[in-house]
């Protein structure tokens, strides 16, 4: 039962314009949530972070929304850039239960320049 | 800092064989976790560990075993290697809700 879902496996975007994916979950219990960003033969890395207080957190280009009441979250990426190419994964988790974190399947990110 | 390591990178096994995945940490972390990845998957976690000598299943932990003797350690063990054991193997530590993650192992199994 995947509780995290990213329904686009690929976005292309040409550079300099906005980027946004998406991402769903189903569990209403998680109360933190992360994009993680992975290049190929790499391990995932954080990128940016949102608790359930908050509707929204920005980091330089970078900004995740989180929406509750339709267990939405995306992450809007402006202005894109060609070394933005990569998999974007969403997780989420609930604090304080172990530090379990759900992934979504990740979307492939291409910025055209 | 080094941050999280995972030996080997690359490994085959055949069928019925036994291996371990290493991974280390040098952040002084108590949450760590191995999760693998699929084509076309997202992450999924086999064990997690709170902290030395303790350890616990994620959503597919059948076929693995694991153990947190110290808080720098935390080996994967697969006893008898299966084709469908063929993944990216992910070892992480977390701190704050921030999980840091290894460069990863391939293991092919055939």
């Amino acid at each position: 039962d995947q509780q995290v879902k990213q329904n686009s496996p690929s976005l292309s975007v040409q550079e300099g314009r906005i980027s946004i994916l998406n991402c769903d979950y189903t569990n209403s219990m998680f109360d933190y949530f992360l994009w993680y960003k992975k290049y190929p033969a790499e391990g995932p890395t954080f990128l940016i972070s949102i608790s359930s207080i908050k509707d929204k957190n920005e980091d330089g280009r970078f900004t995740v929304f989180l929406n509750k009441s339709a267990k939405h979250l995306s992450l809007h990426i402006v202005p894109s850039q060609p070394g933005d190419s990569a998999v974007y994964f969403c997780a989420a988790s609930r604090v304080n239960t172990g530090n379990q974190f759900y992934f979504g399947t990740g979307t492939s990110l291409t910025v055209i320049p | 800092n080094a941050g999280v390591t995972q030996t080997p990178k690359f490994r085959i096994l055949k069928i019925g064989q036994s291996m371990t995945l290493q991974c280390t940490q040098d952040m002084n972390h108590n949450y760590m976790y191995w999760y693998r990845q699929d084509p076309g998957m997202g992450l999924k976690l086999i064990y997690y560990s709170v902290g030395a000598g303790i350890t616990d299943k994620g959503e597919v932990p059948n076929g693995y075993n694991v153990s947190r003797s110290t808080t720098e350690d935390f080996p994967l063990r697969l006893e008898l290697a299966a084709p469908s054991q063929t993944s990216v193997y992910f070892c992480a530590s977390s701190i704050d809700n921030e999980q840091f993650f290894g460069p990863g192992t391939r293991l092919t199994v055939l």
